[in-house]
């Protein structure tokens, strides 16, 4: 059974519309993580938190936007989509452990 | 230069062999060393994890580290069609992020 659930699992979405890709993990864990990852393609870190109200730019900019409002939901916006933006966009969360974090589904974006 | 340089594929092999995956790495601060598995259309999940240098092993699959040589590699005994995934490596130093590397696309054929 997953801890971490991302919802939509499958977006397709045309160009100029707003979207928020919800992400929501029920570990009680202080760091969450958002990934883009393209097909057959390396992970790249786009947004991180640490904590409640704490969010931070990862390693390859990004025009979407993050909040961490409560510890366990951490969102992701796209105010204005592009065809650029066509993805799919990984969650995740990490404890204490330093083993590794654990990873939600996945939401596959298409933006036409 | 990228921290973690992890060995290109895709690779493909026939159902029974051994598969070799490896990993190189240049920060020698890194302390915990970690395997994925990402199944098509699935996020990655933690497969094996191993702190020290010297081999760990979990019924088919052995991590491998080489701390001097700034070197990980995973072993597969045996090899299944369902072990056909992306493989990631990672790596991390207490109190930062988790580094991965591009992946190594592996099919095991029938």
């Amino acid at each position: 059974e997953a801890d971490i659930y991302q919802t939509p699992r499958y977006l397709v979405i045309g160009t100029g519309k707003k979207i928020t890709l919800e992400c929501s993990q029920t570990m009680g864990h202080d760091k969450m993580y958002w990934y883009q990852q393209d097909p057959g393609m390396e992970l790249h870190l786009i947004h991180y938190s640490y904590g409640v109200n704490s969010t931070e730019k990862g390693d390859l900019s990004s025009e979407s936007t993050v909040s961490r409002i409560r510890t366990e939901h951490f969102p992701l916006t796209l105010e204005s989509a592009r065809p650029s933006h066509t993805s799919q966009y990984l969650c995740a969360s990490s404890g204490d452990s330093l083993y590794g974090y654990t990873f939600g589904s996945g939401t596959r974006l298409t933006v036409v | 230069q990228k921290e973690v340089e992890q060995d290109p594929g895709p690779l493909s092999v026939p159902e029974g062999a051994i598969v070799s995956l490896n990993c190189t790495y240049s920060n020698s601060a890194f302390q915990y060393f970690m395997w994925y598995r990402q199944y098509s259309r699935k996020g990655p999940e933690l497969l094996m994890y191993t702190y020290s240098s010297g081999n760990k092993e979990d019924g088919r699959f052995t991590a491998q580290v080489d701390k001097s040589s700034k070197y990980i590699s995973l072993f597969i005994r045996d090899s299944q069609p369902s072990d056909s995934a992306t493989y990631l490596c990672a790596m991390i130093t207490s109190g930062s992020r988790l580094t991965f590397g591009e992946g190594t696309q592996l099919t095991v054929n029938p």
